[in-house]
C-alpha cells in the first residue's frame, strides 16, 4: 500500500520568509512519481511538479525548489521569498509506475496550511 | 486550451435524494479520474475511466455510487440515496495516458446533504 504523510498541519510566517513543506512516503514500487499539488480557497487543485523516482536531481523553478531524497523517501517544498499569495493548501501526493506510464490513482497526504502574513 | 470543468460547482440536497455530477475533461485527455475529498484532508481516489472503460473502483465508491463515460468524453457521477456523510468536494481530474502522466484538476462539486 502506498501512504504519503505531510506532518506539519499549518504553517504560518510573515511575508519574505523562506518557508519548507515537508513530505514522506511509503510505496513498495521500485518506481514511483511523487507530485506537489496547491488548492488556493478557490479549491481547484494546480499541479505545480512531478519527479521520476529514478530522477533524484533536485529543481527549482522560479521561487520554488524541490528536494527528493530517496534515502529518506522525502520529497519536501521550499518557497524562497514568500508571498501573501503563496497562502493555500499544499499537498503531496504519490502514484506507481508500471512500465514507463503512471499507474493512474494519487495518493495525497493530509495536505499542509500555509498562511502568509503581509 | 479549456482545462477540465465541473457542473454544478456547489449542490445543496436533502437525505434520501438522488444527485448527479458533470466533469469536462479536457479535450485530448483519455484518462478521466474521480476523487472525494472532504474537510482538512487530502483527496481520495473513487475512481477511474481510460476512454469509456471504468478500469478501477475504489473500496470507497459503495452501490449507491455509480460512474460512467459515454463515448470516453464527459463523465458522470451519480450518487443515489443520498447521506450526510457523503457531503465532500468531488474533484475530477484528467489526464494523457503516457509516460510522465500528469493529472490536471477541476474546479470540483461541493455537495451538502441536509
Amino acid at each position: 500500500a502506498q501512504k504519503v504523510t505531510q506532518a506539519q498541519t499549518e504553517i504560518s510566517v510573515v511575508e519574505k520568509e523562506d518557508v519548507t513543506l515537508d513530505c514522506v512516503y511509503e510505496t513498495r514500487d521500485t518506481t514511483y512519481y511523487l507530485f506537489w499539488y496547491k488548492q488556493p480557497p478557490s479549491g481547484e487543485l494546480v499541479f505545480l511538479i512531478r519527479r521520476n523516482s529514478f530522477d533524484e536531481q533536485n529543481e527549482i523553478s522560479g521561487r520554488y525548489s524541490w528536494n527528493f531524497q530517496k534515502s529518506t523517501s522525502s520529497f519536501n517544498f521550499t518557497i524562497t521569498a514568500s508571498q501573501v499569495v503563496d497562502s493555500a493548501v499544499y499537498f503531496c501526493a504519490l502514484s506507481r509506475n508500471a512500465g514507463g506510464t503512471s499507474y493512474g490513482k494519487l495518493t495525497f497526504g493530509q495536505g499542509t496550511i500555509l498562511t502568509v502574513h503581509p | 486550451d479549456t482545462g477540465v470543468s465541473q457542473n454544478p460547482r456547489h449542490k445543496i440536497t436533502k437525505r434520501g435524494q438522488n444527485v448527479t455530477f458533470r466533469c469536462d475533461p479536457i479535450s485530448e485527455h483519455n484518462r478521466l479520474y474521480w476523487y472525494r475529498q472532504t474537510l482538512g484532508q487530502g483527496p481520495e481516489f473513487l475512481t477511474y475511466f481510460q476512454n469509456e472503460a471504468q478500469l478501477e473502483k475504489s473500496r470507497l465508491l459503495s452501490d449507491r455510487f455509480s460512474a460512467e463515460r459515454p463515448k470516453g468524453s464527459f463523465s458522470t457521477l451519480e450518487i443515489q440515496r443520498t447521506e450526510q456523510g457523503d457531503s465532500a468536494m468531488y474533484l475530477c481530474a484528467s489526464s494523457s495516458k503516457g509516460y510522465q502522466e500528469t493529472q490536471y484538476f477541476g474546479p470540483g462539486t461541493r455537495l451538502l446533504v441536509l
